[in-house]
């Protein structure tokens, strides 16, 4: 098992671009989960999403930021517009069960992609 | 307020010392508590979680709801211990994770 892929692992963009950010699952998880990482702070959740679901986007900010885990394919977190404020680092992990369900619940993390605004 | 505090940004110590990451909760819940551990050019990955009470690498936590606290402690640490140390904790009924800001520990040789 390859473990969570993400890609790019860094990304430069000018300010008004847009940016996508891409994490495939680990094989067999169905959850995936979106963190940021602001310089010397720690991560912060931003969305958790099933296929074709999002379950929970209390994290994401209000505007210029959406993220979508099709049927096929990989999760993708977009942020249009970027501004100098959004350079950080993205991580992606996934789960193969939920907290609560019975099971051990881990998340497992992908090596992040850092976001560079000039 | 939801909170993780890690006071100690960075912690130094020597090899074969005792060492001793400390972490604070804020959560009106009961919480399930994790520290994450992130070598350096690799991802982050499970150290251990406090319901499991298991030893992992000669790490141990313990949780303590009086003190809200959840500190990492080693009894000899080891040159390959050095990494950033997160703790973390799941909200009850959610899927989200909340981090501290972590702390840089360095052993020296």
């Amino acid at each position: 098992n390859a473990g969570v892929m993400q890609n790019p692992r860094h990304l430069v963009r000018r300010r008004g671009q847009e940016a996508r950010l891409r994490c495939s699952p680990m094989k067999g998880h169905s959850h995936v989960y979106w963190y940021r990482q602001l310089p010397e702070e720690g991560l912060k959740f931003m969305v958790y999403l099933q296929k074709e679901n999002i379950i929970d986007e209390s994290g994401m900010p209000k505007e210029r930021f959406s993220a979508e885990f099709p049927k096929e394919g990989p999760s993708i977190l977009r942020i249009q517009q970027v501004v100098r404020g959004d350079s950080a680092a993205y991580f992606c992990a996934s789960s193969p069960l939920t907290a609560g369900s019975g099971g051990t619940y881990e998340q497992y993390f992908g090596p992040g992609t850092r976001l560079t605004v000039t | 307020a939801q909170r993780v505090t890690q006071p100690e940004k960075l912690l130094s110590v020597f090899k074969g010392a005792p060492v001793e990451l400390k972490c604070n909760y804020s959560y009106s819940g009961s919480p399930e508590l994790f520290w994450y551990v992130q070598y350096s050019r690799q991802r982050l990955q499970l150290l251990l979680r406090h319901i499991s009470r298991e030893s992992i690498k000669g790490f141990t936590a313990d949780l303590n709801k009086g003190e809200t606290s959840f500190h990492l402690k080693k009894p000899f640490a080891q040159e390959e211990d050095s990494a950033m140390y997160y703790c973390a904790f799941l909200i009850q009924g959610a899927q989200k994770l909340v981090f501290g800001q972590g702390t840089r520990l360095t052993i020296n040789p």
